[in-house]
């Protein structure tokens, strides 16, 4: 089965590094998500990508995240400089436009801010 | 815009028997809607959809949902429980008009008692 792969899976860094999360999508989804996750909040996109343009970042706290394509087969997430609060799952997700269908998760990289 | 409201955080039901986690939904026209399941510690996985046509819609693992126009809804369902049926459910909607990006509830998580 084609799946998402997001790296890496856990990350635990301290409060003002840089994080870098990656994911490839499904080959020949045109569309990609960055959710994150947590208890507090539940899920909430942070940024949405259609044929790599990015098309609705505005989830996504601007001053320190930043989210981009730099091709069809990998999407980054990066946290810089990373906070505590920032401690969630972040989820990835592709999918298409033309035909409806749900989309296809990545397993998520769980991360703790210390 | 488009909204989903999950009422209930919470579900439990004894094994074998019906299970219901309900959705209700706001949306520009007709819907897109979508139920997702979340096991622990990975992605969330796509169970069913509903585009058009029938109102009942079947999908992966037994599950099935009911769409309502009259009263917004798109319950999810199940004839007879599993244990391993447990997990983090989220319903979703889509405005046709807005194609490719989902708006998820806030999660109903079902536990299944033996």
């Amino acid at each position: 089965d084609a799946r998402v792969t997001q790296t890496p899976r856990h990350k635990v860094t301290e409060m003002g590094q840089e994080v870098t999360m990656r994911c490839q999508p499904i080959l020949g989804h045109n569309t990609v998500f960055w959710y994150r996750q947590t208890m507090m909040q539940g899920l909430e996109l942070l940024a949405y990508f259609r044929n790599r343009a990015p098309l609705d970042d505005s989830g996504m706290p601007k001053d320190r995240f930043s989210a981009e394509m730099p091709d069809a087969t990998l999407a980054t997430l990066k946290i810089q400089p990373s906070e505590p609060r920032d401690s969630a799952v972040y989820f990835c997700a592709s999918g298409l436009v033309r035909g409806v269908v749900g989309y296809t998760f990545g397993s998520g990289t769980r991360l703790t801010v210390v | 815009a488009q909204s989903v409201a999950q009422p209930e955080d919470q579900v439990n039901v004894a094994e074998g028997n019906p299970l219901t986690v309900k959705c209700t939904y706001s949306v520009s026209g007709n819907p897109y809607l979508f139920w997702y399941v979340q096991y622990p510690n990975r992605g969330l996985q796509f169970l069913l959809k509903y585009i058009t046509g029938d109102n009942l819609v079947k999908g992966s693992y037994g599950f099935e949902a009911e769409f309502n126009k009259s009263q917004t809804s798109f319950h999810l369902k199940k004839p007879s429980a599993l244990v391993s049926d447990s997990a983090l459910y989220f319903c979703a909607v889509r405005d046709r008009t807005n194609a490719g990006k989902s708006t998820f509830g806030d999660g109903t998580t079902l536990t299944v008692k033996p």
